[in-house]
């Protein structure tokens, strides 16, 4: 099993300011299978990159993600007041798909 | 738009069956892999199992023994059946949309929380 792990568990930052999440695979996953979901208490995940780089649809362009192999990142360039919450990558490089523990974005 | 209406028992006792069916509503059944995921209280997302239009399933190893995912494709319908449940197994519980190529989850159901409790 493909182990992802994410850092920081918990990012305190305010509105305005840069957000960089990070997600370590224990093993090499390609670009294509790797995605990141932002997760809000009472709501479904929702997809914001998907092969590593690519946003999905409706997306706002302050995110954006990069990376490959065994690292990749998350970037908020400038935090929005709704833009607090979970954060997950995910593979499905090699079965089971797994996600990472998630990275907490707070207000600070 | 392709929605995700799910629905099944929420509150069931230990070494009972978990029974949870997702609709699929606005989109093409085929093509996709269609997902379970779910949410223990305070814990993270973890992926259940799917099945593609032809029956065809994969499974998360932990839960193998356990999980049976079934499609009833002229209803557009998927449904998940977790048996033997214990407390382990109160989460919510999500089906999703996976693409067939890139792996990613990009339609999601609301969520039904699910409670095993004595």
């Amino acid at each position: 099993e493909i182990v992802l792990t994410q850092s920081p568990g918990t990012l305190s930052l305010s509105p305005g300011e840069r957000a960089t999440l990070s997600c370590r695979a224990s093993q090499s996953v390609s670009s294509s299978y790797l995605a990141w979901y932002q997760h809000k208490t009472g709501q479904a995940p929702r997809l914001l990159i998907y092969g590593a780089s690519s946003m999905a649809t409706g997306i706002p362009d302050r995110f954006s993600g990069s990376g490959s192999g065994t690292h990749i990142s998350l970037t908020i360039s400038r935090l929005e007041p709704e833009d607090f919450a979970v954060y997950y990558c995910q593979q499905y490089g090699g079965s089971p798909l797994t996600f990472g523990g998630g990275t907490k974005v707070e207000i600070k | 738009q392709v929605q995700l209406h799910q629905w099944g028992a929420g509150l069931l006792k230990p070494s009972e069956t978990l029974s949870l069916t997702c609709a699929v509503y606005g989109g093409s059944f085929s093509g996709y892999y269609w997902s379970w995921v779910r949410q223990p209280p305070g814990k993270g997302l973890e992926w259940i199992g799917e099945i593609n239009h032809s029956g065809s399933t994969n499974y998360n190893p932990s839960l193998k023994s356990r999980v049976a995912i079934s499609v009833d494709t002229s209803k557009n319908h998927f449904s998940l059946k977790l048996s033997s449940v214990t407390a382990a197994d109160t989460a919510v519980y999500y089906c999703a949309r996976k693409d067939y190529f890139y792996h990613y989850m990009d339609v999601w159901g609301k969520g039904t929380t699910v409670t095993v409790s004595s």
